[in-house]
């Protein structure tokens, strides 16, 4: 069954800096990887899409890389700020068997001025 | 403005009572599906569906039913709501079975 970590569970960060989110699974065969932010009352909202095809995929300030053979996938945010702050999910969806999205438990970021 | 929506954000009921989740989307797309969130266990989906009247069961099924009779409305349905059905209930659709997931504001239900 996939497990899908994401460390650390929460991070706090001054405003500017650069800053990497972990995105872990147990089983490589996704066929992609959705990073998502959730805002407190605002539901989920889509950052990046990646394929397991892709090493990259860029949007703005976000980065999102994956290692689909190492079960791994960062999202990088540049020169951070307090509008950033929220929490980071990242969700795998097999390539076999495609109805569900295998979500992790996220990583709350708090971005201080 | 292209979104799903989810009706009501906020329920409080009581055991046993029926009740209805409601959720649409105006995008046309094909899949849609329920997820529920609880601290300490992440997001998991409850059912889902591939087209009208194609639905089929996910991880969490108990206790819960969904229709799906238009392309655009796919509600969720709790016919005696209990108190481990408290939770934080999210509707998402995508247009393929690979594509992005776009998911509503969600609802927090509270049963007592």
């Amino acid at each position: 069954k996939q497990e899908v970590t994401q460390i650390p569970a929460a991070l706090s960060v001054p405003e500017g800096e650069n800053l990497v989110l972990n995105c872990s699974f147990t089983d490589s065969a996704i066929y992609n990887l959705q990073w998502f932010r959730q805002d407190p009352g605002k539901g989920l909202t889509s950052l990046l899409l990646i394929q397991s095809s892709q090493r990259e995929q860029t949007s703005g300030r976000l980065n999102a890389s994956l290692d689909k053979s190492s079960g791994r996938s960062t999202l990088y945010i540049a020169a951070s700020q307090p509008g950033d702050s929220a929490t980071y999910l990242c969700a795998v969806r097999p390539d076999m068997g495609y109805s569900t999205l295998t979500f992790g438990k996220g990583t709350m970021l708090l971005v201080s001025p | 403005e292209a979104q799903v929506t989810q009706n009501p954000r906020y329920l409080i009921t009581v055991t046993g009572k029926k009740l209805t989740v409601t959720c649409s989307q105006n995008m046309n797309h094909e899949y849609m599906s329920w997820y529920r969130q609880d601290p300490g266990l992440g997001l998991r989906q409850i059912y889902y569906s591939m087209n009208v009247e194609v639905t089929d069961k996910g991880d969490v099924p108990e206790g819960y039913k969904v229709s799906r009779k238009e392309k655009r409305n796919f509600p969720l349905i709790l016919e005696s709501p209990s108190p481990n059905q408290t939770s934080l209930y999210f509707c998402a659709s995508r247009r393929g079975p690979y594509t992005e997931a776009f998911f509503g504001q969600g609802t927090r239900l509270t049963v007592v």
